[in-house]
């Protein structure tokens, strides 16, 4: 079966531009993951959503990272007046059930990510 | 913040030869869980053991629990060339966050 998917693969931006990353998690998961990966280093969470709901959003850096859900599948992860330290890579993840009770111990499964560059 | 750190950060064997790697946090968990990431992929999901396991097995892979030492250990048996790759450990909490450690990059030499 299709895994997640992310796209695009490869973003090159120009500083203050604003680009959008999209992530179609496994068909009929409820949780839904965003990372952030600094090269050389492990994931960084960034936000949660339990279908449609945005449970957590507190590893977005500024306000300028933006995350919607809207129908409970297709994620979408803006940031607006990109910046150099935006750089980096962005993985998504999804997860069968909804996390935090107690049959949650369920591995999370991760997209290829998107690796955004800024110029 | 990365809630744990790997040991070694890099490690290069012969293929044939056993790897072990081992993860420390710092926080009480859920569980702990190992990941692999081959460059320029996503991380791949190889093993979870909970708070009260202290040994999980599958297939080359051996995964160890010490919560009294918040520490954790890989070891992967007669490596082959494609177990090369970072190996992420990450602990969940009684949140729904994974938080990562910093990986250990393996390099199994043919």
């Amino acid at each position: 079966g299709a895994g997640v998917s992310q796209s695009p693969r490869y973003k090159v931006a120009k500083r203050g531009q604003d680009v959008a990353l999209r992530c179609d998690p496994i068909s009929g998961h409820v949780s839904l993951f965003w990372y952030q990966q600094a090269l050389g280093q492990g994931p960084e969470f960034l936000t949660y959503f339990q279908n449609e709901a945005q449970l957590d959003k507190s590893g977005l850096p500024s306000d300028r990272f933006f995350a919607e859900r809207p129908e409970g599948s297709v994620s979408t992860l803006k940031i607006q007046r990109t910046q150099q330290e935006d750089s980096a890579v962005y993985l998504c993840a999804s997860s069968l059930v909804a996390a935090g009770y107690l049959y949650s111990n369920q591995p999370q499964h991760f997209g290829d990510g998107t690796r955004l560059s800024i110029l | 913040s990365q809630q744990g750190e790997e040991d070694p950060q890099a490690l290069s064997i012969q293929e044939g030869e056993n790897a072990t790697m081992n993860c420390s946090y710092k926080t009480s968990i859920n569980n702990l869980q190992w990941y692999r990431q081959n460059s320029g992929r996503g991380l791949v999901h190889l093993i979870l053991i909970r708070s009260n396991e202290r040994e999980k097995h599958s297939g080359r892979l051996r995964v160890t629990l010490d919560t009294s030492k918040k520490s954790s250990s890989l070891l992967i048996t007669a490596s082959r060339a494609a177990d090369t790759a970072s190996y992420f450990c990450a602990t969940e909490d009684s949140s729904y966050k994974l938080i990562f450690g910093s990986g250990t990059r393996l390099l199994v030499r043919p």
